[in-house]
């Protein structure tokens, strides 16, 4: 049981390039998230899934796109990244409503 | 909008003190709080969660309390060991799945 995998786990890109980050979970796990961490301003949502084939806006969407095409799968897409973008992006899931989150290890994104 | 506080940023003890963590949070009507431990470079794990319905949790040396009425939720860790060392999370659910509110932590050193 991997629990919840990040691909790639560090990515230097250049300001207008585009990225795809993936986020697998083996747990069968219906809610997936996508967040970002930054210093001083603690984690913040990006944008969530509550299901296969939904997706919906968190927090701090703009710039970022998601897809939920697979139960197990959660991506998240930079269409042409910004420095304003440099993070580290977190994935995580939960099975039922209200239940505790899992926390991926973290993709360490610089945006040049 | 929900705010979550904690304090201090920042704590250093010696091995062996039993210690406590606050977490604050100004909008009442939470439906869980979940606690987590981080350590650098690393993803978050999970270390307690707490339903709203509950007073308390324990796992371990941790105890993690909640007091609705007042915004507060605390982590008691006994007996601590340097490798307690790390930064700890709370988190707060509240309004729905995109209304996850995290502190920005308290990281803690215990001290051979």
């Amino acid at each position: 049981n991997a629990g919840v995998t990040q691909t790639p786990k560090f990515r230097v890109l250049k300001t207008g390039q585009s990225m795809t980050l993936l986020c697998a979970q083996d747990m069968n796990h219906e809610y997936m998230y996508w967040y970002r961490q930054d210093p001083g301003m603690g984690l913040r949502l990006i944008h969530y899934s509550v299901g296969e084939g939904t997706t919906a806006k968190g927090e701090v969407p703009d710039g970022y796109n998601v897809s939920r095409l697979k139960k197990q799968n959660f991506l998240l897409g930079l269409e042409s990244a910004a420095p304003s973008q440099t993070s580290v992006y977190f994935c995580a899931s939960h099975a039922r409503e209200w239940n505790e989150q899992f926390f991926g290890p973290g993709t360490r994104l610089t945006v040049l | 909008k929900q705010e979550v506080t904690q304090i201090p940023a920042a704590l250093s003890v010696p091995e062996g003190e039993n210690l406590v963590l606050n977490c604050s949070f100004t909008d009442s009507a939470i439906y869980n709080l979940q606690w987590f431990r981080q350590d650098p470079g690393k993803g978050l794990t999970s270390l307690l969660l707490i339903q709203s319905s509950q007073r308390e949790q324990t796992s371990g040396r941790l105890n993690a309390s909640l007091d609705k009425s007042s915004g507060r939720s605390t982590l008691y860790i006994a007996a601590s060991q340097p490798g307690d060392s790390a930064t700890y999370l709370c988190a707060v659910l509240s309004g729905g799945y995109q209304k996850v509110t995290f502190g920005t932590g308290t990281k803690l050193q215990v001290i051979p």
